[in-house]
């Protein structure tokens, strides 16, 4: 069965600098996707940023990137340019492809805290 | 224009009492969960259906049935609440098919408290 492994419970980071949040995975597929949730105070689970395994290249989206390394089983979050928003729960969280119930594996999460 | 939304938000109800959360969403998605979330934030999956059709059903005491009237509609009813089933529930949805793109779209979620 895969697992989802966020090993920071907690990460703090001065506003405008970068953070990086860690998530390893195991699965014996090739073919799946990986996505990083954000939860903020507000309760509202919110999509970050998605990759798909057969993709080399690493997904960004604005101030928000991935370092996928597939033979290594990660999957970190880099946040650049940090600001006071950003501060919630990350979840990390892996999708088989063959999976037709399209159940996502969740990691426990890493609570990110920003300092002004 | 609220895509995924779930009443009440809030919910604060005696040990042993029946209640229900509503879901609905309007984005044309076929597949609906029920998630529970910990006060340690843990998510764990409880629920899937897809198109009505229970699909995932995780080891959850029998005291939970879900019931999807339609595809756009996923209720949640607990018969005899217990302390430990206060937590937060989420309703999600997603679109069929297995693309990354079929991402899914959660609800504000409902605070449960069991005194």
């Amino acid at each position: 069965a895969q697992t989802v492994t966020q090993s920071q419970p907690e990460m703090s980071v001065q506003e405008a600098e970068t953070v990086t949040l860690s998530c390893t995975y195991d699965t014996s597929e090739s073919d799946y996707y990986l996505f990083w949730y954000k939860q903020p105070p507000s309760r509202q689970m919110i999509l970050v940023i998605r990759q798909e395994a057969y993709k080399q290249q690493n997904a960004t989206e604005n101030r928000f990137s991935v370092n996928f390394q597939k033979a290594a089983k990660s999957f970190s979050l880099k946040i650049s340019d940090s600001q006071l928003g950003d501060a919630a729960m990350y979840f990390c969280a892996y999708r088989s492809a063959e999976d037709s119930n399209y159940q996502l594996i969740w990691g426990a999460g890493t609570k990110l805290i920003i300092k002004p | 224009d609220t895509a995924v939304s779930q009443t009440p938000k809030y919910l604060v109800t005696q040990m042993g009492n029946d209640k229900s959360i509503k879901c609905e969403q309007n984005l044309g998605h076929d597949t609906m969960y029920w998630y529970k979330q910990d006060s340690k934030k843990f998510l764990k999956i409880m629920f899937s259906y897809n198109n009505k059709e229970l699909i995932i059903n995780e080891t959850v005491p029998n005291r939970f049935s879900p019931k999807s009237p339609d595809k756009a509609h996923l209720n949640l009813h607990i018969n005899s609440l217990e302390l430990g089933d206060s937590a937060v529930y989420f309703c999600a949805s997603s679109p069929a098919g297995g693309g990354s793109y079929n991402e899914q779209f959660f609800g504000p979620g409902t605070r449960l408290t069991v005194l």
